[in-house]
């Protein structure tokens, strides 16, 4: 199946607690990059990864990690999370050559922490 | 931080009528991408302007590219209700990393 699916749609997590969350890349990409996106305003650039290293990163402190599968699939893992961590969390995946793309974007993860 | 802003931060056309909406940034750039969000959703990739064009068209769409002003425009024309959505635009400014930088967005209304 073709497009980025990402898990879970919707979640709740506690002050503190750990989240992960994954992406399933578009069949054919090679790169995977996350976003963060606060209500009412654009995306902000996380991380890349491309070839299952990080490959570019945007401030956001240490407690936002990630990694990319063999299988060009990924996980946003957060730690200590805050209140102002909730937020629509969007995975993009796109090809790295030498002509620029555009990307594909997954529906997102919309995380709430209480 | 925000390298784009967009203008208007809202819209609200009758169908039938163009919608243009602007874009500033800030940085020089490689390309220039429109992208569209419905309700708080996935971003929809519209179309990719690069660096040394001025004007591209893709259906209802036409972006234009002022790389001496840093500024584009998304016009769309004869919009329909279903072109209701917030449309961003994304710069691509950083070699290698494919980082995109987006805008706040202009939120496109179209009444019937």
């Amino acid at each position: 199946e073709t497009g980025v699916t990402q898990s879970p749609t919707h979640l709740i997590k506690t002050r503190g607690q750990q989240v992960t969350l994954r992406c399933s890349s578009q069949s054919g990409h090679n790169t995977v990059s996350w976003y963060q996106q606060a209500l009412g305003q654009g995306p902000q650039f996380i991380f890349q990864y491309y070839r299952e290293e990080e490959n570019g990163r945007g401030n956001f402190p240490p407690r936002f990690s990630g990694l990319q599968f063999p299988n060009y699939s990924s996980e946003l893992n957060v730690n200590a999370l805050e209140l102002d961590d909730s937020a629509l969390y969007l995975c993009a995946s796109s090809f790295t050559s030498g002509q620029p793309y555009g990307y594909t974007f997954g529906s997102g993860t919309r995380l709430t922490v209480v | 931080s925000q390298q784009g802003e967009e203008d208007p931060q809202a819209l609200s056309i009758q169908e039938g009528e163009n919608a243009t909406m602007n874009c500033s940034y800030k940085t020089s750039i490689n390309n220039l991408q429109w992208y569209r969000q419905n309700s708080g959703r996935g971003l929809v990739h519209l179309i990719l302007i690069r660096s040394n064009e001025r004007e591209k068209h893709s259906g209802r769409l036409r972006v234009t590219l002022d790389t001496s002003k840093k500024s584009s425009s998304l016009l769309i024309t004869a919009s329909r209700a279903a072109d209701t959505a917030s449309y961003f635009c994304a710069t691509d400014g950083i070699q290698g990393a494919q980082k995109l930088v987006f805008g706040q967005g202009t939120r496109l209304t179209i009444n019937p």
